[in-house]
């Protein structure tokens, strides 16, 4: 079954300093695979996503992430963080079958030390 | 473009009332819809798949009976939580299946969710 790791529950960094949120997934095919964010109480905002192609995608918000499908990881970093970047972010998986549902990770809250 | 709206954003009820959350998409049409539920401090849960026309895919373990949706037009998704109980308190979210970008696949567009509060 499709499934996605987010091993860090809760990151604190400081401003400016470099940032990488890890995500392994599980799913038998070439994953689509997601980077979302979510700030307190509001919706999701897709910061970036990998399809195909260049493994590593660049996102909003300056924003990337890595496909390595030998260890099966989408991993996510910003080279410098920003105090708003403060919140809940999430990978995902694509499953496209007829359906085309999304398999959401636990997350990983994210803290910005002034 | 491809902008999903979600009416009421907060609702609170009484317990054993019926409240319904309506899903749209504002400048396409979608043939899928999916509706997600998200506990406090949680990740999102996708409860069902909702198709134009057709019955929705509940995922297991959600009750059918409890939480009905209807998906009566290519912009249009409710959700309804029937006999709510303060356990059903919640943040719903909708998504809605619509035009890809840079690769020509589809792609999910998520509404703001709507607050659900059961007193």
């Amino acid at each position: 079954a499709q499934s996605v790791t987010q091993p860090d529950i809760h990151i604190t960094v400081s401003e400016g300093a470099s940032l990488e949120l890890r995500c392994n997934y599980s799913y038998g095919a070439t994953p689509y695979l997601f980077w979302y964010v979510q700030s307190p109480g509001q919706g999701l905002q897709l910061l970036l996503k990998y399809f195909s192609g260049d493994t590593l995608v660049q996102g909003i918000k300056g924003f990337e992430a890595e496909f390595k499908r030998s260890q099966s990881s989408f991993n996510l970093r910003k080279p410098s963080v920003h105090w708003s970047d403060a919140a809940e972010y999430f990978c995902a998986v694509g499953v496209y079958s007829s359906a085309s549902k999304i398999i959401f990770g636990s997350g990983t809250r994210l803290s910005i030390r002034p | 473009g491809a902008v999903v709206s979600q009416h009421p954003s907060r609702v609170i009820c009484k317990s054993g009332t019926s409240v319904k959350i309506e899903c749209r998409s504002l400048d396409f049409q979608a043939t899928t819809m999916f509706w997600y539920r998200q506990f406090p401090k949680q990740s999102l849960m996708l409860m069902a798949t909702s198709n134009e026309g057709s019955k929705a895919t509940y995922e297991q373990g959600v009750e059918k009976d409890k939480f009905l949706i209807n998906h009566a037009s290519l912009t249009l998704s409710t959700l309804t939580v029937t006999s709510a109980h303060p356990e059903d308190s919640s943040f719903y979210i909708c998504s809605a299946r619509g035009p890809g970008t840079s690769g020509g696949r589809y792609e999910q567009y998520f509404g703001p969710g709507t607050r659900l509060t059961v007193t």
